[in-house]
């Protein structure tokens, strides 16, 4: 069964302050890693990853995908109150018709 | 450009009414539809998804059902609600190829049955 596995789950931290989410996971067939942030309702799509040590960037947010220790990070530099969300990672596998297995993702508030 | 939309955006129920929640994708054709549940935990559960008109499959066993009569229309239904059956539902549409399989989430619809 795939497995996703986000820490920590919940995260206070100040305006300014540079945060580092993690995601673990177990899946037979690898295909993509996928990371969402949510406010108030819907996931919104952030990045996808395929390939091991190729950096995705937008804005202050980046992440990179292990392959090789299966797990993803997610970094937040210089963040702001509005970057309070959920943010949730997860994975899909070959041959399941693009599905996406989800972790239970990590709670960020950002005070100011 | 594509836009998901899901109704309604919230609804209250009694326990054995049923339901029915609908989902319609625009700009897109032949997506692949997704249904989710969200409950406290925050974790997402995928419930059916669909590649084709007609074409549903069950992740896991309940006490909903999903129906998808158009090409870009996907809905939830149950004969019966039950407690359990409280949270948010989110229905999300991908091109399900092997280069984009990302997806994309509608509004969501806040159930709660009382």
């Amino acid at each position: 069964e795939d497995k996703v596995v986000q820490s920590p789950l919940s995260l206070v931290v100040h305006e300014g302050d540079t945060v580092t989410l993690n995601c673990s996971y177990e899946v037979t067939n690898f295909r993509s890693l996928l990371w969402y942030k949510q406010e108030k309702k819907a996931p919104t799509f952030l990045f996808m990853l395929t390939s091991s040590g190729i950096e995705k960037k937008s804005g202050r947010l980046s992440s990179i995908l292990d392959k090789k220790e299966l797990f993803s990070i997610l970094n937040i530099t210089a963040t702001q109150t509005g970057d309070s969300a959920i943010y949730l990672c997860a994975l899909t596998r070959g041959g399941s018709n693009y599905k996406l297995t989800f972790g239970k993702g990590t709670l960020l508030t950002v005070n100011p | 450009s594509q836009t998901i939309h899901q109704w309604p955006a919230t609804l209250v129920q009694p326990v054995g009414s049923p339901l029915s929640l609908e989902c319609t994708v625009e700009g897109t054709s032949n997506p692949n539809l997704y249904w989710y549940r969200q409950a406290a935990g925050r974790g997402l559960q995928l419930l059916f998804y669909s590649v084709g008109i007609g074409q549903i499959s069950s992740e896991v066993p309940q006490n909903l059902s999903a129906s998808r009569p158009q090409d870009r229309q996907f809905i939830l239904s149950s004969k019966k609600l039950l407690l359990s059956d409280s949270g948010f539902y989110l229905c999300a549409w991908g091109e399900g190829g092997p280069f984009h399989n990302e997806q994309f989430f509608g509004p969501g619809t806040r159930l709660t049955v009382l």
